[in-house]
């Protein structure tokens, strides 16, 4: 079955203790991002990355490391995790980038984390 | 700045009640205006994309049309399922492709 996959589901953590959240998408996409979502202000982007070895910044970046070493992993880092942190986060991934067309973006189950 | 808009931020409607949701949206250089449905505690789920003003798009009871400056999201005769969030988003063009979403309407559709 297509899909992309978050681990973990559900975290409750403490301030300054480092995690990473998983995602892998078994569909072969080139783009990958990903968003967190707060009540009152939506879907938000934290980081993408439109190829192995290539991110950038959306509008949310602090506080958020990513890495992509392979073309269907893309994990998000909380080097050390604040209280502002805590939110529903989503990774999705698209099939390609093209110069003109847009692909749409298939969603994770998304991760509530906790930051206490 | 990027920017989506959307309204209402809610709408509750009868079975049978068609409506519309709109999306206005400042988007740099817009290369492609998405609309999606979250279900409550869910991943969005595309619905539809739309390329330049004047196209339309449907999918069973939904329609998804576009202008230069908003998208609209026309419902015809809405059942309970239909209730959801709606999210609109624009994607910028050039080199960015950056992803800007609404806040979304939550869409609730009584028997």
């Amino acid at each position: 079955e297509a899909q992309v996959t978050q681990n973990p589901r559900y975290l409750i953590t403490v301030t300054g203790k480092k995690l990473t959240v998983t995602c892998s998408q078994n569909m072969n996409h080139e783009y990958m991002s990903w968003y967190r979502q707060d009540p009152g202000l939506g879907l938000r982007q934290i980081y993408y990355s439109m190829n192995v070895e290539v991110t950038d910044k959306g509008d949310v970046p602090e506080g958020y490391k990513v890495s992509r070493k392979e073309k269907r992993n893309f994990p998000l880092i909380l080097e050390s995790p604040s209280p502002n942190q805590t939110s529903l986060y989503f990774c999705a991934s698209s099939p390609s980038l093209g110069d003109r067309y847009s692909y749409e973006q298939y969603f994770g189950p998304g991760t509530r984390l906790t930051v206490t | 700045e990027d920017q989506v808009t959307q309204s209402p931020e809610a709408l509750r409607l009868q079975e049978g009640e068609s409506s519309s949701l709109n999306c206005s949206y400042t988007v740099s250089g817009l290369r492609g205006l998405f609309w999606y449905r979250q279900d409550p505690g869910k991943g969005p789920e595309f619905l539809f994309t739309l390329y330049s003003a004047g196209e339309e798009k449907e999918k069973e009871r939904l329609k998804a049309t576009l202008t230069k400056k908003e998208s609209f999201l026309h419902i015809t005769a809405p059942k309970p399922e239909d209730s959801a969030t709606y999210l609109c988003a624009g994607e910028s063009g050039g080199s960015n492709y950056k992803l800007t979403f609404g806040k979304g309407t939550l869409l609730t559709v009584n028997p």
